[in-house]
């Protein structure tokens, strides 16, 4: 069954530092999103991407994220200049159709900031 | 922001029972409902997807979703350990495509 894979599983980076999470959806799928999940916290809601273009964001993807979809396959996350607060794991996601569509999530990245 | 709300448990049943989890919400406007399920040091996997009110099942698995009343369930039935793992409810409105996720419950299910 096809699947959505994210590398690397874990990332360790200094605070201050860019980081690059890359993300690999199911090839036929043409909606793309990031959702973060802080230790004990709630699965939330980052951006989604459609047709090259951000088509939804949450107030927390704010100046320091971005997202591109560099080449036909790939789909990133930079976070820049890293917070404490970063630290999470992030999941990529992708999805046939965008709304009612469901969607179909990668094992995620662990973020470590020190 | 509480727009879904969902018992973090944990809950240990064994092996064979009948398992029930919940979720609330708040916001009249969603209209899809997900069930997902999420192993240790996983991404969550796609359980259940009912759109509106009713009733859906799949195997072990039924969701039922009360609009009125603002609720969903997920029922397991005859349990077994592998179902051990967290359950995350999920939903979206007509318009948009956010996801706002429960907490999720943790289930354990014992030999």
């Amino acid at each position: 069954e096809p699947e959505v894979t994210q590398t690397p599983s874990h990332q360790v980076t200094q605070m201050g530092q860019e980081v690059i999470l890359r993300c690999v959806p199911i090839s036929n799928h043409l909606y793309f999103y990031w959702y973060r999940q802080i230790l004990g916290q709630k699965v939330e809601f980052l951006v989604s991407f459609y047709n090259n273009e951000i088509s939804e964001k949450s107030e927390i993807f704010d100046d320091q994220f971005s997202v591109e979809r560099p080449d036909g396959s790939n789909f990133t996350l930079k976070i820049r200049s890293t917070k404490l607060e970063d630290s999470a794991m992030y999941f990529c996601a992708s999805s046939v159709g965008g709304g009612i569509q469901p969607q179909h999530f990668g094992d995620g990245t662990r973020l470590s900031i020190l | 922001q509480k727009e879904v709300e969902q018992d973090p448990g944990p809950l240990s049943v064994p092996e064979g029972a009948i398992v029930s989890l919940n979720c609330t919400y708040s916001n009249s406007a969603f209209q899809y409902f997900m069930w997902y399920r999420q192993y240790s040091r996983k991404g969550p996997e796609l359980l259940m997807y009912t759109y509106s009110s009713g009733n859906k099942e799949d195997g072990r698995f039924t969701a039922q979703v009360d609009k009125s009343s603002k609720y969903i369930s997920l029922f397991i039935r005859d349990s077994q350990p592998s179902d051990s793992a967290t359950y995350l409810c999920a939903m979206s409105a007509n318009t948009g495509n956010q996801f706002y996720f429960g907490t999720g419950t943790s289930l354990t299910v014992i030999p």
